[in-house]
């Protein structure tokens, strides 16, 4: 009965692949989101999806591709992984569309690029 | 000058200790500031919240925000090794989302 999941929870993966990373939240929340959390622990907003909707779409390189084929599951697709791609990346949902509202993260999936 | 900015820390007290965890910020759009709690190899969960200027209290936590000087402070009263986690404020004005970088707090039994 976990709210929000991702998975994989661990990836190791080689310069130039491309990978996909699944999130689904069993909380009825309109509002998805994913993060960046570097080894420096900054948390930086990515996307934000309200149902299906993209609303906030950051400074993030076109190699990164959200997608949501439901209100209920927000997946994260990179092409040519990086070195600098390196990081944990959460999940989270919220209620509400303006993000006042409490944010519920996932556990996170710690990327490692070779 | 990063949005919001918060001292990384570490920072390690003694149990039983007041702990004071502050955050300030530069952007007076914001009107809706959070502190949320990390520990290790998890997610980041909220623990407090608050709209305007002046205190909430939550148990051994209190909030205490001060919109005239974009400052923004989590106090810990008893604290326990249980709330020993990185502590991250976070920030919002509309549709935006902006967190600190953290800070890191142990407590020594």
């Amino acid at each position: 009965d976990t709210a929000v999941s991702q998975t994989p929870k661990y990836l190791v993966t080689q310069m130039g692949n491309d990978k996909s990373i699944k999130c689904e939240q069993n909380l009825g929340h309109d509002t998805m989101y994913w993060y960046k959390q570097d080894s420096k622990k900054f948390l930086k907003i990515m996307f934000s999806y309200n149902n299906k909707e993209l609303i906030i779409n950051e400074t993030v390189p076109n190699r990164f591709s959200p997608k949501s084929p439901d209100k209920a599951h927000l997946n994260l697709h990179i092409n040519s992984l990086e070195l600098g791609d390196s990081a944990v990346y959460f999940c989270a949902s919220s209620p509400r569309r303006d993000p006042k509202g409490t944010q519920y993260f996932g556990p996170g999936t710690r990327l490692l690029v070779l | 000058q990063k949005e919001v900015e918060q001292d990384p820390g570490p920072l390690s007290v003694p149990e039983g200790a007041i702990v004071s965890l502050n955050c300030t910020y530069s952007n007076s759009a914001f009107q809706y500031f959070m502190w949320y709690r990390q520990y290790s190899r998890k997610g980041p969960e909220l623990l407090m919240y608050t709209y305007s200027s002046g205190n909430k209290e939550d148990g051994r936590f209190t909030a205490q925000v001060d919109k005239s000087s974009k400052y923004i402070s989590l106090f810990i009263r008893d604290s326990q090794p249980s709330d020993s986690a990185t502590y991250l404020c976070a920030m919002t004005p509309r549709n935006q989302f902006y967190f600190g970088t953290g800070t890191s707090l142990t407590v020594i039994p």
